[in-house]
């Protein structure tokens, strides 16, 4: 069936350096994807969206990047901090009602 | 309110019990979303409402599960006959128009549900 995936569940990085969180997903018609960050104890947030028709968004430290030629989706972090320590997930939408969610990727923050 | 609230934050029941949660989406937002996360996981699609129209069931996992949505605003999800393994954290999530409209979903701090 179809699928958002994530390539690595957890990724450490020092604080300051840059973070890249990675995607994959597999419905060549999905159209919206979208990145969100859950703290533990706390819903989801949104970070930053894109649609199918946009190679690269950015945002405040944050950026997106969307290659649909390989169906690959990545969120970098600028300067990472303590505060962005959480669970990234990616999710898509291929026209329908509901987001796809993927399994997630647990980034930590080292002093 | 000012966003989206969820009760009880925590539910610990005993395998067979009914649970109901809560969720009272951000006020004007036509959608809204139930999601469930198991320990570890990814969100799991359950259902949606948008407006007036007949809500999208199609993640519910079984006829045990139920949810409704009264005047437009609040919504509750009812497990009936709990099991062990519906034991996640549930979450809301509400937005202006639903995703036809790109609008941004703005979840809850979700429900814990453990049954024993």
């Amino acid at each position: 069936g179809e699928s958002v995936g994530l390539h690595l569940p957890t990724l450490s990085v020092q604080e300051g350096d840059n973070s890249i969180i990675n995607c994959a997903y597999s419905n060549s018609a999905s159209d919206y994807f979208i990145w969100y960050k859950q703290e533990s104890g706390k819903g989801p947030q949104f970070i930053i969206d894109i649609r199918s028709n946009m190679d690269k968004r950015q945002g405040q430290r944050v950026t997106v990047l969307l290659n649909k030629t390989v169906k690959h989706l990545s969120l970098q972090i600028a300067a990472t901090q303590p505060g962005d320590s959480a669970v990234y997930f990616c999710a898509e939408n291929r026209g329908e009602r509901q987001l796809t969610f993927g399994s997630g990727t647990q980034l930590t923050v080292l002093p | 309110g000012a966003g989206v609230s969820q009760s009880p934050s925590n539910k610990v029941t005993e395998k067979g019990k009914d649970v109901e949660l809560r969720c009272d989406p951000i006020s004007g937002h036509t959608a809204l979303y139930w999601y469930r996360q198991s320990l570890g996981q990814g969100l799991e699609f359950l259902i949606y409402f948008q407006g007036n129209s007949a809500p999208d069931k199609s993640g519910l996992p079984s006829d045990r599960f139920s949810a409704e949505r009264t005047g437009g605003s609040v919504s509750t999800l009812t497990i009936q006959r709990t099991q062990q393994e519906d034991s996640a954290v549930y979450l809301c999530a509400s937005s202006l128009q639903g995703l036809s409209g790109a609008n941004v979903l703005t979840f809850g701090a979700g429900s814990r549900l453990t049954v024993l």
